[in-house]
């Protein structure tokens, strides 16, 4: 089993729709849950950081975290041909010091006008 | 606008040749990550470091890669010799310093390494 799952996709939403981005991971000790945007042929963005149960927003980009589920999500409202990039999940493992990531494979999002 | 930085941006080599990558990490930062990213891997860590020193560098080949932090503003990454399989973008990140209750890291833009 990954440490971090995330389903490769590609997920397909028409503009203005509500994309939904999951992930799982495998550590339930883990702390600390990040959402990174990579447009093609660039370097990963940080977009949310989550640490706690419940949901963040931050404008159109909400990050659900639900760690007796193992689950952490990322919600784009009104989505926009502008947020079609790969998106990455990462986490902070148990016990790990200093910050280290453990990614996913990444979902690539296309949103299609 | 706090960034880090990384070059050259692009490379590219033959095989057998010494390639030497540089990051500098964003100013107050303590925590600097390399990372390989391929099409087929992903992304893999490869080494990373806090307050200069090394903690981890279990993902590097270390018979071909090395990994230093000569000052707390320049980590540098060299592979000597390269080979065709070491293609690939090379990252660095470096991360918000311990205490503050969180950690964060930041993308440099990436050294795309092609050895032909």
């Amino acid at each position: 089993q990954k440490e971090v799952e995330q389903n490769s996709g590609p997920l397909s939403v028409p503009e203005g729709a509500i994309a939904s981005l999951n992930c799982t991971y495998s550590d339930r000790g883990s702390q600390s849950f990040f959402w990174y945007r990579q447009y093609s042929g660039k370097s990963p963005e940080l977009i949310m950081s989550i640490y706690s149960n419940g949901d963040k927003e931050d404008g159109r980009f909400t990050a659900q975290l639900n760690k007796a589920s193992q689950y952490v999500s990322l919600l784009i409202r009104d989505s926009q041909p502008s947020d079609s990039a790969t998106y990455l999940c990462a986490v902070i493992a148990g016990g790990t010091s200093y910050g280290k990531l453990t990614f996913g494979q990444g979902t690539i999002l296309t949103v299609h006008p | 606008d706090a960034r880090v930085t990384q070059t050259p941006r692009h490379k590219v080599t033959e095989m057998g040749q010494e390639v030497t990558m540089r990051c500098q990490p964003i100013l107050g930062h303590n925590t600097v990550f390399w990372y390989r990213q391929t099409m087929m891997q992903g992304l893999e860590l490869l080494a990373y470091f806090r307050n200069r020193a090394p903690l981890d560098d279990s993902g590097m080949p270390k018979d071909r890669f090395s990994a230093e932090m000569p000052d707390a503003t320049l980590a540098t990454l060299k592979i000597q010799p390269s080979e065709p399989r070491d293609s690939a973008v090379y990252f660095c990140a470096s991360g918000t310093p311990p205490g503050q209750g969180y950690y964060e890291q930041y993308f440099g833009p990436g050294t795309r390494l092609t050895v032909t």
